[in-house]
């Protein structure tokens, strides 16, 4: 069975860092994109990162560019989101979502969730 | 890139049909065949309900459907029924290589 299971989230300062993980296993995770979507309390869905296969190709949304880094351990079976200068609006929960195998748009299987708080 | 729209609720009865809308611009939902719909019950993760406008993925019941026209993409259910009643999001890739969701709807089973 398909497997995602995030860690690393927690309660940080408003302009500290946390470094997400995203552990896969039931699939090929060198095959398959993947992506960072995140759920801010009582709110919708909202899309953070993408990578692809390979790690050659990575997509930000313009409200984390130049704060957040996607990156992956293909070895590991592993994704990992570095987040630096938090602000309030980031708390939500983050979840990691397995996409396509090429340039495919939809998010099949999620993980569970880790909840990122930014709180003095 | 501005969220897709969507209707915040919708409801039906058991055993009917509803439709949730999903509008967005010809750089997103009218520009690509990358809608996708997904199912969210409360405290759980998303669940995929429809890729690629229309595509049901295994296991995804077929009173489940999808259909775009224009800037507009829909999900349909048929066959309404209690376990249905969750919230529903729609998401597209763009043009700004990203992906952008809908605002969520709350279907509510009468």
């Amino acid at each position: 069975d398909v497997q995602l299971v995030e860690s690393g989230g927690g309660l940080v300062q408003p302009g500290g860092s946390l470094r997400l993980s995203c552990t896969a296993s039931g699939f090929t995770f060198s095959s398959y994109e993947m992506n960072w979507v995140r759920q801010a309390p009582g709110k919708g869905l909202e899309w953070v990162s993408y990578i692809s296969s390979s790690g050659s190709t990575i997509y930000y949304s313009d409200s984390v560019k130049g704060r957040f880094t996607i990156s992956r351990d293909n070895a590991k079976n592993s994704l990992y989101l570095q987040m630096n200068s938090l602000r309030a609006e980031d708390t939500a929960v983050y979840y990691c979502a397995r996409g396509g195998v090429m340039f495919d748009w939809y998010f099949d299987y999620w993980g569970q969730g880790t909840l990122v708080t930014v709180s003095s | 890139q501005s969220a897709l729209t969507q209707p915040a609720s919708v409801s039906g009865s058991p055993g009917q049909s509803i439709t949730i809308s999903c509008t967005g611009t010809s750089s997103d939902v009218g520009g690509y065949n990358y809608v996708s719909w997904y199912q969210q019950h409360p405290g759980k993760a998303p669940k995929l309900m429809i890729s690629d406008v229309s595509n049901r993925p295994s296991g995804v019941s077929n009173r489940f459907s999808g259909s775009k026209s224009g800037n507009t993409a829909s999900l349909t259910i048929s066959g309404l029924q209690a376990e249905d009643e969750a919230d529903y999001y729609c998401s597209s890739y763009t043009i700004s290589s990203s992906v952008v969701f809908g605002g969520g709807t709350k279907l509510t089973v009468l």
